[in-house]
């Protein structure tokens, strides 16, 4: 089973700033199938990022995703009030389970 | 759009079978290529899938639950369901159904979620 690991847990900014959002894998993820979602109270995820770094459909371009093999990062260029969510990382997998999800990362005002 | 709705009951008595259904509006629950899931999140955690089926009846579930658990589909419907049998407090949970449009592309339409309560 692959586990991913985020972090922060939580990180503290403002409107205006710059988010980085770490998603590390315990193994190679397949054909970078890493997703990202944005979570907000009493919603269900949204899809942001797929592939990596590809966007999905409607997403504001000041989201982009990078990287591959065990290291992922989520960025948002410039903080915007209803950006302040949960976000996780989530990645498909050749071995059981097949999908499993990072602990979250909370960002928060 | 696609839109996808969770119901079922949401209460129900330990060590009884948990059941919901997912109905799909705005598209094809056979169109080909696209997987059918089912993913929980207990309160104030994380997520965590469930299973999947496909139009054709393959399923696929996470093998913590595969023993108490089974996807079916019925496509006259547009409807995909989720049984799980044996539920105690920890099956406490929001679940949702969503679609992944492609293998491996994530989930990009979800239900709203269903709390479902396991107490007496």
């Amino acid at each position: 089973e692959i586990v991913l690991t985020q972090s922060p847990g939580t990180l503290s900014l403002s409107p205006g700033e710059r988010a980085t959002l770490s998603c590390r894998a315990s193994q190679s993820v397949r054909r970078n199938y890493l997703a990202w979602y944005q979570q907000k109270p009493g919603q269900a995820p949204r899809l942001l990022m797929y592939g990596a770094s590809s966007r999905a459909t409607g997403i504001p371009d000041r989201f982009s995703g990078s990287g591959s093999g065990t290291d992922f990062t989520l960025t948002i260029s410039r903080l915007e009030p209803e950006d302040f969510a949960v976000y996780y990382c989530q990645q498909y997998g050749s071995s059981p389970p097949l999908y499993t999800f990072g602990q979250g990362t909370t960002l928060e005002i | 759009q696609v839109q996808l709705q969770e119901s079922g009951p949401g209460l129900v008595k330990p060590s009884q079978t948990l059941s919901l259904t997912c109905t799909v509006s705005g598209g094809s629950i056979s169109r080909g290529g696209s997987y059918w899931s089912w993913i929980r999140q207990h309160p104030g955690k994380g997520l965590e899938w469930i299973g999947y089926i496909y139009y054709s009846g393959i399923t696929y579930y996470n093998p913590s639950l595969k023993s108490r658990l089974t996807i079916s589909v019925d496509t006259s419907k547009n409807q995909f369901s989720l049984n799980l049998t044996s539920v105690t407090a920890a099956d406490t949970a929001v679940y949702y159904c969503a679609r992944e449009f492609r293998f491996g592309d994530g989930f990009d339409y979800w239900g709203q979620g269903t709390l479902v309560t396991v107490s007496t």
